[in-house]
C-alpha cells in the first residue's frame, strides 16, 4: 500500500529563491503534519491541518513559511525568501480521522539545502 | 512539553537485548512517554508509549520508573537492521499538535 509520498527528495536552492515542497499524505488519512529537523536537531513541528478546520499554524518560524492543503489530500509547504537557516529535512506526517496521535506516518522528507 | 535526556549514542551486539534509557525528570501525570525511532534517510516510526505501566509490543517493550522520572526501551533481540537514532518525547495527550524530539540516542547494532 502506498505511504506518505514527498517530492522532491533533495531540492538546493539560492538564497531568496522561494521553494514548494509537496506532501501526497495516505489516502483517506485527514489528519496532516509538517515538521523539519535541522542537522543535528530534533524535529520541529511546524503546521497541522485536520479535515476542513482551520489550521494550527503555531510552529511556523517567520511568515515565508506557509502551507496549504487542496481537497483535503494534497499539501504544499512554502518557502518565501529562503535563507540559509531554513536547510533542513522538511518531513509530512498523516494520521487517519480517530486514530491516536502516536499514529502518525511520517514520509521520506524533502532535503532543502539553500546555498 | 516536558525535556528529555538520552546518551547521545549506544552499540548492541546483534542478537543481544538492546536498553536505551531516558531520564525525563520534569515529566508532568498526564503526560505520555513516547518512543520513535529514525533510520537514515527515512520519516520517524512509531515505536511504543505508555503512561505508567509497562508496555509491550511486537517491537519492543516500555519499562517506566515507578516515579515516572525516567524510562527503558528494550528492543529484545537487536538486528542489523534496528540500527537507527531512537528518541524518546513526552507528550500530553490533549496538548497541542506539536511533536518535538530532541537529538535521540544513535544505537549502533554490531555484527
Amino acid at each position: 500500500g502506498a505511504g506518505v509520498s514527498q517530492s522532491p527528495s533533495n531540492k538546493v536552492t539560492e538564497k531568496g529563491k522561494d521553494v514548494e515542497l509537496r506532501c501526497d499524505p495516505i489516502s483517506g488519512h485527514t489528519a496532516l503534519y509538517w515538521y523539519r529537523q535541522s542537522l543535528g536537531q530534533g524535529l520541529e513541528f511546524l503546521i497541522y491541518f485536520q479535515g476542513n478546520s482551520a489550521p494550527d499554524k503555531s510552529g511556523l518560524p517567520s511568515d515565508r513559511f506557509s502551507a496549504e492543503r487542496t481537497g483535503g489530500s494534497v499539501s504544499t509547504l512554502t518557502i518565501q525568501r529562503t535563507q540559509q537557516e531554513d536547510s533542513a529535512v522538511y518531513l509530512c506526517a498523516s494520521r487517519r480521522q480517530g486514530a491516536r496521535f502516536s499514529e502518525q506516518f511520517f514520509g521520506p522528507g524533502t532535503r532543502l539545502t539553500v546555498l | 512539553d516536558a525535556k528529555t535526556t538520552q546518551p547521545p549514542s549506544m552499540d548492541c551486539a546483534e542478537g543481544r537485548a538492546a536498553n536505551l534509557p531516558c531520564n525525563h525528570s520534569t515529566i508532568s501525570g498526564n503526560e505520555y512517554v513516547y518512543w520513535y525511532r529514525q533510520i537514515h534517510s527515512q520519516g520517524p516510526q512509531y515505536i511504543i508509549h505508555g503512561l505508567k505501566n509497562n508496555e509491550t509490543n511486537e517491537m519492543a517493550s516500555l519499562i517506566i520508573t515507578e516515579d515516572r522520572k525516567s524510562s527503558t526501551l528494550i528492543l529484545p533481540h537487536a538486528t542489523l537492521r534496528d540500527t537507527a537514532v531512537y528518541y524518546c518525547i513526552v507528550r500530553d495527550q490533549t496538548g497541542a499538535n506539536n511533536l518535538f524530539f530532541g537529538t535521540g540516542t544513535r544505537l549502533t547494532v554490531i555484527p
